[in-house]
């Protein structure tokens, strides 16, 4: 089966704009989390979407959201980019919400923001 | 915020040894799982501990939990060039799928 597919997997901005970011998950998957890695706060969780409803946020400002489709393939949306906001953003899905859920990660979007 | 800490940071061995490294979480957890990272990609699973189980083991690795110390272990046994990467650690006790990951430990396996 198709693993998860993450797009773009480069891409360069400035500081003021926005990005927004695609996963699409395994098919059946219908949880989809969204983690953001940089060397200085490692992996940090930033929300998750099951069924179209956001279930869990992490601690990130307003600018980072997100939306899910009724495909269960999602978006993420950085708005007002910061030079911090460079990082490798993962996302990653499950089948299941509730239970003990194994994840499988996309290959990662880097984002860099000069 | 991470959930804890990853001991050692970094680790280097010769292909064949041993490789064992360390997580401390600091909430309670439903399950503990391991993930491994090769050069800035997506992380893969390898394996998931229960907090009512003690040990477990899938092929060349052995995780342990100890839930009265926060601590868990992994073993990576007869290590491989094919090895080396990140690992990590990842717990959840929250509601859905929420992970909270340590540091990671970064293993070099030389050949």
């Amino acid at each position: 089966k198709a693993g998860v597919t993450q797009t773009p997997r480069y891409l360069i901005k400035t500081r003021g704009q926005q990005v927004t970011l695609s996963c699409s998950p395994i098919s059946g998957h219908r949880s989809v989390s969204w983690y953001q890695q940089t060397p200085g706060q490692g992996l940090q969780f930033l929300f998750e979407y099951f069924s179209e409803t956001q279930r869990n946020k992490g601690n990130f400002p307003g600018r980072f959201s997100g939306r899910q489709f009724s495909n269960s393939r999602s978006e993420m949306n950085v708005s007002t980019l910061e030079l911090g906001d460079s990082a490798l953003y993962l996302c990653a899905c499950a089948q299941g919400v509730t239970g003990a859920n194994v994840l499988t990660f996309g290959a990662g979007s880097r984002l860099t923001v000069l | 915020s991470q959930q804890g800490e990853e001991d050692p940071q970094a680790l280097s061995i010769q292909e064949g040894e041993n490789a064992t490294m360390n997580c401390s979480y600091k909430t309670s957890i439903n399950n503990l799982q391991w993930y491994r990272q090769n050069s800035g990609r997506g992380l893969v699973h390898l394996i998931l501990i229960r907090s009512n189980e003690r040990e477990k083991h899938s092929g060349r690795l052995r995780v342990t939990l100890d839930t009265s110390k926060k601590s868990s272990s992994l073993l990576i046994t007869a290590s491989r060039a094919a090895d080396t990467a990140s690992y990590f650690c990842a717990t959840d006790g929250a509601a859905g799928n929420k992970l909270t990951f340590g540091g990671g430990t970064r293993v070099l396996v030389k050949p």
